[in-house]
């Protein structure tokens, strides 16, 4: 069983729409990853965090650290949105850098 | 800043032979990562550095695999006798190592093919 699920795993919608992408994980974390991965290939780093909530420009990554989930949000979504969409975590080890465990990631496909 | 840099980029060889992928970390980083990306797997993590010492290579499938960081500005992977399961993206990522600060920065990856 994977030791992070996101949900769903393939999306499309229309531009302009909210959108929802779903992580969920099982073990206790020092932080989580929101990642980016373009039909090329590259990988961005979009968002890190442990608590709370961040936002860059339209996107919005949420955390709940009780429920042990994560929720990445796109306001306005547009067409150069599209990509597979990655969360991942780092393990609570009590160090500074560690390795992180990816989910499967999201397929998200914005239609103009 | 240049950001990761991975070489080759692409690299397709013959089962059996040995395969070398290369990094070299932004500068100041003193975290690197090697990852392999496959349809079925997905991303994984297969051995991390920090300051140049590897931590945990819980990751790394078996002995065929090897990698080294003899300096702070450059790594290796190697792969030896490659075989086609081997085929996938593998990424190099690196960071601070600092708790908080250690957003991970990714090459472009190198995409190997086994024949």
């Amino acid at each position: 069983k994977n030791e992070v699920e996101q949900s769903p795993q393939n999306l499309t919608a229309q531009e302009g729409e909210f959108i929802t992408i779903n992580c969920s994980y099982s073990v206790g974390i020092s932080a989580l990853h929101w990642l980016q991965q373009h039909p090329g290939g590259g990988i961005v780093s979009l968002f890190m965090l442990s608590s709370g909530k961040k936002k860059h420009g339209r996107l919005i990554a949420t955390i709940n650290i009780q429920e042990k989930h994560s929720s990445l949000h796109i306001t306005a979504s547009h067409p150069r949105d599209s990509a597979v969409y990655i969360c991942a975590y780092k393990r609570a080890s009590g160090g500074g850098a560690d390795g992180l465990t990816f989910g499967k990631g999201t397929h998200l496909i914005i239609q103009p | 800043d240049a950001g990761v840099i991975q070489s080759p980029r692409h690299e397709v060889t013959e089962m059996g032979q040995e395969v070398t992928l290369r990094c070299k970390p932004i500068s100041g980083h003193n975290s690197l990562f090697w990852y392999r990306q496959t349809m079925m797997r997905g991303l994984e993590l297969l051995i991390y550095f920090n300051n140049n010492v590897p931590i945990d290579d819980s990751g790394m499938p078996e002995d065929r695999f090897s990698a080294k960081m003899p300096n702070a500005s450059f790594s290796t992977l190697k792969i030896q006798p490659s075989e086609p399961r081997d085929s996938a993206v593998y990424f190099c990522a690196s960071s601070l190592s600092d708790p908080g600060a250690d957003t991970q920065y990714f090459g472009p990856g190198t995409r190997l093919t086994v024949l």
